[in-house]
């Protein structure tokens, strides 16, 4: 069965350093996988998608992530962090697209000033 | 605006009443999920349509919950019998099919039953 996990909580980056946020993913075949940001009391908003081609894809907000199929992993990047970054992190991943997208439980982001 | 719409956003419920929460699409999009989530958490599938199709429902947590899009378009999710441990956000998404897009999701209905 596909499956998403984020195997941290939290995560916290001084302002203006480089920031990761860790993702793997368990799916029997090529997987379709997204990243989302969750602002408090917000629905989530997409940052950026892989689906094929070339493994470093970038998103909004300077977000880009890179995906690295020998080692299923899909790990959110950032140079440089922003305060305004602070904010709960999901990776999502979705088998076909005919098929219901699965999310990890989350990772929250603190960028501190 | 053109995005999802969710209504209400905000609905108390007593224990053991009915509630039914409204989704709005984009129009024109095929696909639609229902996520639930609870504080803190990430959304857990409920159910996915294809057009007026329930394609899969396996999320769906009893059979108090149901769930219909009999045209195709708008969406509503209805809770029978609420109890406490349904509380949480019920979370609407639509997609278009045919393209590996991304779900666009729409701000929420929190529920909170007393």
């Amino acid at each position: 069965a596909q499956s998403v996990a984020q195997p941290e909580d939290q995560v916290n980056v001084a302002e203006g350093n480089p920031l990761t946020v860790k993702c793997t993913y368990s799916v029997s075949g090529n997987p379709y996988l997204f990243w989302y940001v969750q602002y408090p009391n917000r629905g989530l908003q997409f940052l950026l998608k892989y689906i094929t081609g070339d493994n470093l894809v970038k998103g909004s907000y300077g977000f880009e992530a890179e995906f690295n199929k020998s080692q299923t992993s899909f790990h959110l990047k950032k140079p440089s962090a922003l305060v305004s970054d602070s904010a709960l992190y999901f990776c999502a991943v979705r088998f076909y697209r005919d098929d219901k997208i699965i999310f990890g439980k989350g990772t929250r982001l603190h960028i501190l000033p | 605006g053109a995005g999802v719409s969710q209504s209400p956003r905000y609905k108390v419920a007593k224990r053991g009443q009915d509630v039914a929460l409204r989704c709005d699409p984009i129009s024109g999009h095929v696909s639609l999920f229902w996520y639930q989530q609870a504080l803190g958490q990430g959304p857990e599938f409920l159910t996915y349509f294809q057009n007026e199709a329930q394609l899969d429902k396996s999320g769906l947590p009893s059979d108090r919950f149901f769930a219909e899009r009999p045209e195709g378009s708008v969406s509503t999710l209805k809770i029978q019998r609420t109890q406490q441990e349904d509380s949480a956000v019920y979370l609407c998404a639509s997609s278009p099919l045919g393209d590996y897009t991304e779900a666009f999701f729409g701000q929420g209905t929190r529920l909170t039953v007393v």
